[in-house]
């Protein structure tokens, strides 16, 4: 089972900035099936890129999606107030994996 | 617009069962297949289950598999999650998801219900 570690837990920034987050697989993974999700406080998940670089429908493109082999990142170019939240990567294709997520704070 | 509605959480004790039920509007529901997502109160997220499409195919993870069964009836667009055995460590929230991939599957989620809380405590 491949295992997901996303780094770091807690990226405290503020409104303007830019958010760098990591994803990192226990093994090399075909970047067509690596997918993130955004989830705020009592919110459902939402789909913002998958395949590792597409947006998904609706999403600004302040957010952008890379990486290859065992490591992917989500980058969100201007931080809004509405972008903080918990980041989580997913290893998806046969089956799904979840990392344990990232809390974007301010 | 696409919606997913999640019902049936409860406070349950170890050892009971449970059906929760999703229902979904606003795309065509036949041609999607879903999933049961779960998170634990401030943990993070564990697909469950899969049901095709075409109701051909399903799937579990490990940590359900023999306890739980997925269903689904197209007249109603809704899909079902029997839970069998529930121990504490299947206290969460649960969450239906619709695959990101019409008329096949990929294990990606592009919508999400709000979810329903499943409690399993003595």
């Amino acid at each position: 089972e491949i295992v997901l570690t996303q780094s770091p837990d807690t990226l405290s920034l503020s409104p303007g900035e830019r958010a760098t987050l990591s994803c990192r697989a226990s093994q090399s993974v075909s970047s067509s099936y690596i997918a993130w999700y955004q989830q705020t406080p009592g919110q459902a998940p939402k789909l913002l890129i998958y395949g590792a670089s597409s947006r998904a429908t609706g999403i600004p493109g302040r957010f952008s999606g890379s990486g290859s082999g065992t490591d992917f990142t989500l980058t969100i170019s201007r931080l809004e107030p509405e972008d903080f939240a918990v980041y989580s990567c997913q290893h998806y294709g046969s089956s799904s994996t979840f990392g344990q997520g990232t809390k974007v704070e301010i | 617009e696409v919606q997913l509605v999640e019902s049936g959480g409860i406070v349950i004790q170890p050892g009971g069962s449970l059906r929760l039920t999703c229902e979904t509007s606003g795309f065509i529901f036949d041609d999607y297949s879903m999933h049961w997502v779960r998170q634990p109160p401030g943990k993070g997220l564990e697909w469950i289950s899969l049901l095709s499409w075409d109701g051909d195919d399903t799937t579990f993870a490990d940590s359900v598999k023999g306890r739980f069964t997925i269903s689904r009836d197209n007249s109603e667009n809704s899909v079902f999650l029997q839970m069998n055995n529930l121990s504490t460590e299947d206290t969460a929230f649960y969450y239906c998801a619709r695959d990101g991939v019409p008329l096949g599957y990929r294990y990606y989620f592009d919508s999400w219900g709000q979810g329903t809380l499943v409690t399993v405590s003595s």
